[in-house]
């Protein structure tokens, strides 16, 4: 079955770690996206690539890096620059034709310890 | 720049009642606009989505919304509520073709009351 793979789905980080997200899909699907959700604030995003090897910042991008060396892949790593890393972080991916829809990760929850 | 405004974090209503879950959007161009459900500790789930044509649009688990080019809304509703919609619901917009980045509101919680 074609879908989206995040792993962890938990995830401790003590201070000072870097800790890299797993993001894996099957869908061939061009555009990946990662999110990072709050309580009350939604989802806002963090990075997004539409085509392998390129990205883009999104609103919330400091302390956060990725890389996107395979279609399939889009590693998310929080950094130790990343003040207040708890959160849910969710990976989605889409593709780029007229009947677009992103498809959502089951999501990696991340606490810093 | 695209936004979406949720009215009302939290929403309750009886089991059997209306759901009314209401979205605003911005965009400079012809938006795309979707709904997704999240149940806890899940991903999001697309509901429904309206891109071109038909302004009313029904997607799964009996819910429609529809677009009013006029009022910039995109309103969730369901015309029955069941105690398994009881999850957190996101309105999203993107540019739409060659531009998908979405842009979700701040989510609504639907409490079904038995």
């Amino acid at each position: 079955d074609g879908g989206i793979t995040q792993s962890p789905k938990y995830l401790f980080r003590k201070e000072g770690q870097n800790v890299t997200l797993s993001c894996e899909q099957n869908l061939n699907h061009d555009a990946m996206y990662w999110y990072r959700q709050d309580p009350g604030q939604g989802l806002r995003l963090i990075y997004y690539s539409q085509i392998v090897n390129d990205f883009q910042k999104g609103d919330i991008a400091e302390g956060y890096s990725v890389s996107r060396e395979k279609k399939e892949s889009f590693p998310l790593t929080v950094t130790s620059a990343q003040k207040n890393p708890t959160a849910f972080y969710l990976c989605a991916s889409l593709t780029r034709d007229r009947d677009t829809e992103a498809f959502f990760g089951q999501g990696t929850r991340l606490t810093v310890v | 720049a695209q936004s979406v405004t949720q009215l009302g974090s939290h929403v309750s209503v009886s089991e059997g009642a209306l759901v009314l879950l209401r979205c605003n959007y911005s965009s400079s161009v012809p938006p795309y606009l979707f709904w997704y459900v999240q149940y806890p500790n899940q991903g999001l789930q697309l509901l429904l989505k309206y891109t071109t044509g038909a302004t009313l649009v029904k997607g799964i688990n009996g819910f429609e919304a529809e677009f009013k080019k006029s009022e910039t809304s995109f309103h969730l509703t369901k015309p029955s509520a069941h105690m398994s919609d009881a999850a957190e619901y996101f309105c999203a917009v993107s540019d739409g073709f060659g531009n998908e980045k979405l842009t979700f509101g701040t989510g609504t919680r639907l409490t079904i009351i038995p």
